[in-house]
């Protein structure tokens, strides 16, 4: 079955450490995205990419790092320096969003989600 | 900028409709719209392109006006299955050359409660 799948599902981060969400997609999207969600709120856009190798900075990128290796990998760290990072984060992956083919623009897959909590 | 969703909450009872509204400063590309369930992942619903094509479920349709940079989306003889939270997600013009960032800034919700 293609989708996308993230791990952990629950991951638990000590003070002055970094961890590391994966996000794994066989649809062969070009394009990849990293949300965080905090309870009652939206999404907000962390980082994204739209080729391997090439990334850019979302809406609140600050004490998070992320690499496009692979295509079907995006994987996103959250640093030490990420103060409140108690959140649900969420990947997505689309075809890139160019052309006016409304039958591939854009439209986001999203992950299951990793609920990252600070012990 | 993030767009606005009104109203933030809605409480239905089965068979029911509802209008969910989603409004940006900004010109828009697209407007897509989503539902998430609880702990869940967003699932897409529709998506509207500039020009007036747009895509999604057999049974939720949606407006999309260009010139007020508004999107209606609008659930008819509402199900239990409709509860959830509703989600607008807009891509806005990158440059004068009409292309699209690639990308969606998403309206803080609406909560949409259906009871039997």
């Amino acid at each position: 079955d293609g989708g996308i799948t993230q791990s952990p599902k629950y991951l638990f981060r000590k003070e002055g450490q970094n961890v590391t969400l994966s996000c794994e997609q066989n649809l062969n999207h070009d394009a990849m995205y990293w949300y965080r969600q905090d309870p009652g709120q939206g999404l907000r856009l962390i980082y994204y990419s739209q080729i391997v190798n090439d990334f850019q900075k979302g809406d609140i990128a600050e004490g998070y790092s992320v690499s496009r290796e692979k295509k079907e990998s995006f994987p996103l760290t959250v640093t030490s320096a990420q103060k409140n990072p108690t959140a649900f984060y969420l990947c997505a992956s689309s075809v890139k969003g160019e052309g006016s083919r409304i039958s591939s623009y854009n439209i986001q897959y999203f992950g299951a989600g990793t609920r990252l909590s600070v012990l | 900028q993030q767009p606005v969703q009104s109203p933030q909450a809605v409480i239905l009872r089965e068979g029911e409709d509802a209008v969910i509204n989603c409004s940006s400063s900004k010109a828009l590309y697209s407007v897509h719209w989503y539902r998430q369930k609880h702990g869940e992942a967003p699932v897409f619903l529709m998506i509207l392109l500039k020009g007036g094509e747009q895509k999604g479920h057999d049974k939720i349709s949606a407006s999309f006006n260009e010139k007020k940079q508004q999107s209606s989306l609008y659930l008819t003889a509402s199900q239990l299955s409709y509860s959830g939270t509703y989600f607008c997600g807009t891509d806005s013009f990158h440059n004068a050359g009409g292309t699209s960032y690639g990308k969606l800034t998403f309206g803080q919700g609406t909560i949409l409660t259906v009871h039997p």
